[in-house]
Parts: structure tokens; C-alpha cells; sequence
């Protein structure tokens, strides 16, 4: 099976820059990916990996590293609206498919 | 695009009663999943289809779950008879075929169960 670990809570001040670590543990592995979602929304996609390194959208970056089983996603320029659930959720074997499994999320507390 | 259509909203039944949960994909996308998020968790793969065949299905509780996806479009997702701990939201959302592309989610529909 799959399991995937993410700190419950980080806090940062509007304008700063901010780390959301996730390690996993999977049976094969096709890929990482970050979610988003406020409260009582809808998850919205916001990166995927598939190779290491680091992948860059405006101010969000998401970073792999296959070997490690880790990855994290970093927000930069930090604004109020960021506050909300980021999820890192992983795609491993099931079956023979690659079936995508969700960490338990971090809420994000952004202060003025 | 129209986004993934989800119905009802919310949703209030007693234990032991039948429930139905409705979802509309966008266009085009042939693979739909079907999560369970209970609060202050991440959402839960129930099902997962390609057009109208299951992929895996390992984590739905099939003796009271059940889902189908008859025309490889729209897809409804049963439980009966419902149980306390069934209380979540369930989300619904599509892709396009491949690993690699990113699922778009419906806005759930909250279950609450008396």
C-alpha cells in the first residue's frame, strides 16, 4: 500500500516563504502532486513531479526526490488567500494501476 | 469548461437508510474517481473508472457501497444501509486518461448521518 506523511499545521506571516514537506512510501511510484483546498471547497490541482527536481508555477514551486521519497512544496510571496489544506498525494501500484493515494493535509495559517 | 458537476450539495439521513450521490464529469475525461474526505482528513479513494471499467475499487466497502458508471459518463455512487461513520464528503472528480494529469474535483456533497 501507499502512506504518506505531511506535517498537520505550519504558520507563516504574509509575505514570507513557506516549506510543506511530504515523505512517502509506495509500492511502484508514478508521480507527486499538490492539492489545494479552503475550507468546505473543492481540492484544486496546483503541481505535479514525475522526475526530481524542482518544478516552478508563478509563486508556487513544487521540489522531488525519488531517491529520498520526498518532496515539498514551497509558496512564496505569501498572501491571506493562501491560507487553506495543501495535500501531497502520490500515485502507486494497485492491481496493476497506478491509483492515487492522499496524505492526511497541512492547513496552512497565514497572519498579517 | 464546465466544471465537474456534483448533486445534492448536502445531504441528512437517519442510519440504516439508502443514499445516492451524483456526478457529472467534465467533457471528455475518461477516468472518474470517487473520494471520501472525512473532516480534517485527506480525501480517501473509494473508485476509480476508466469510461465505464473499474480500475480499482480495493477500498470501497462493497457490503454496503456500491458504484457504476453504466455509459462511461456520468457516474452514481450508493450506500445502503448507512452507517454512523459514513459522515464525510464525498467528492467526485475526473481526468484526462494518463497518470500524469491532474484530477479536478467537484464541490462534494456533505452526508450526514442521524
Amino acid at each position: 500500500g501507499q502512506s504518506l506523511e505531511q506535517p498537520s499545521e505550519v504558520t507563516a506571516v504574509e509575505g514570507a516563504i513557506v516549506q510543506i514537506n511530504c515523505t512517502y512510501q509506495t509500492s511502484g511510484f508514478y508521480g507527486l502532486s499538490w492539492y489545494q483546498q479552503h475550507d468546505g471547497g473543492a481540492p484544486t490541482f496546483l503541481s505535479y513531479n514525475a522526475l526530481d527536481g524542482l518544478e516552478e508555477t508563478g509563486r508556487f514551486s513544487s521540489f522531488l526526490s525519488r531517491s529520498d521519497s520526498y518532496g515539498y512544496l514551497l509558496l512564496q510571496e505569501l498572501q491571506m488567500k493562501d491560507s487553506a489544506s495543501y495535500f501531497c498525494a502520490v500515485r502507486g501500484l494497485s492491481g496493476g494501476s497506478y491509483i492515487p493515494t492522499f496524505g492526511r493535509g497541512t492547513s496552512l495559517i497565514v497572519h498579517p | 469548461e464546465a466544471g465537474v458537476a456534483q448533486s445534492p450539495r448536502y445531504k441528512i439521513i437517519e442510519k440504516r437508510q439508502s443514499v445516492a450521490f451524483w456526478c457529472n464529469p467534465i467533457s471528455g475525461h475518461a477516468t472518474l474517481y470517487w473520494y471520501q474526505q472525512i473532516l480534517g482528513q485527506g480525501p480517501k479513494l473509494l473508485i476509480q473508472f476508466q469510461n465505464n471499467g473499474v480500475v480499482d475499487d480495493s477500498q470501497l466497502p462493497k457490503d454496503r457501497f456500491s458504484a457504476e458508471r453504466l455509459k462511461g459518463v456520468d457516474s452514481t455512487l450508493k450506500i445502503q444501509p448507512a452507517k454512523l461513520e459514513d459522515s464525510a464528503v464525498y467528492l467526485c472528480a475526473s481526468s484526462l486518461s494518463g497518470e500524469d494529469q491532474p484530477q479536478h474535483f467537484g464541490d462534494g456533497t456533505r452526508l450526514s448521518i442521524l
